[in-house]
């Protein structure tokens, strides 16, 4: 069975300072990651994704992910947070499980940035 | 415009009152699926149908049932909804799993 893990379910980071969403995951075959953002009283949007390929991953609003397999990582990072990155995080597992294809999603962290 | 839609987005409802959220979508996925989001939870998938005719039971499946008669629609059904249920959900659908979600409004529901 997959699963998801988000370490941290609330980070806070001042403006301009390094922004690190931890995801680990556990999955029986190789598989499709994925990083959501959820801003207040809206629905999902995708940031990023990885399927095969290059492992470090860039997305929109200059986020980016690192796929390690050995460490079953893909944490989201950002060089330098502005205001507007406040919102919730989900990182997200596909693959198939029993001949069905099959998404978990870890708990979300909400991303505070101090002005 | 492509997109994912749901409705009602707000419902405030009676226990054992039946209910059904309609979601469709315009891009021709064959990928659908269900998720509640609970505070501390995340999201959490109920159902999830990989054609017509194919559904599945995600994780939280109790109490709700569903239907994939059109490629577009994929309703969810509360036969009996009881206050557990009270929460906010979204309806997303996809090309396949290795493909992104796209994702619905949200229809938050109150059970009293």
């Amino acid at each position: 069975a997959q699963s998801v893990t988000q370490l941290g379910s609330h980070v806070s980071v001042s403006e301009g300072a390094l922004v690190l969403l931890r995801c680990n995951y556990s999955s029986s075959v190789p598989p499709y990651l994925f990083w959501y953002v959820q801003y207040p009283n809206q629905g999902l949007q995708l940031l990023l994704k990885y399927t095969t390929g290059a492992t470090l991953v860039k997305g929109i609003n200059g986020f980016e992910a690192e796929f390690k397999k050995s460490e079953t990582s893909f944490h989201l990072t950002k060089p330098s947070a502005h205001m507007s990155d406040a919102a919730e995080y989900f990182c997200a597992v596909s693959d198939w499980s029993g001949g069905y294809q099959k998404v978990t999603f870890g708990i979300g962290t909400k991303l505070q940035v101090i002005p | 415009e492509a997109q994912v839609t749901q409705n009602p987005r707000y419902l405030i409802t009676v226990t054992g009152k039946k209910l059904t959220v309609t979601c469709s979508q315009n891009m021709n996925h064959e990928y659908m699926s269900w998720y509640r989001q609970d505070p501390g939870l995340g999201l959490r998938q109920i159902y999830y149908s990989m054609n017509v005719e194919v559904t599945d039971k995600g994780d939280v499946p109790e109490g709700y049932k569903v239907s994939r008669k059109e490629k577009r629609n994929f309703p969810l059904i509360l036969e009996s909804p009881s206050p557990n249920q009270t929460s906010l959900y979204f309806c997303a659908s996809s090309p396949g799993h290795s493909y992104e979600q796209y994702f619905g409004p949200g229809t938050r529901l109150t059970v009293t």
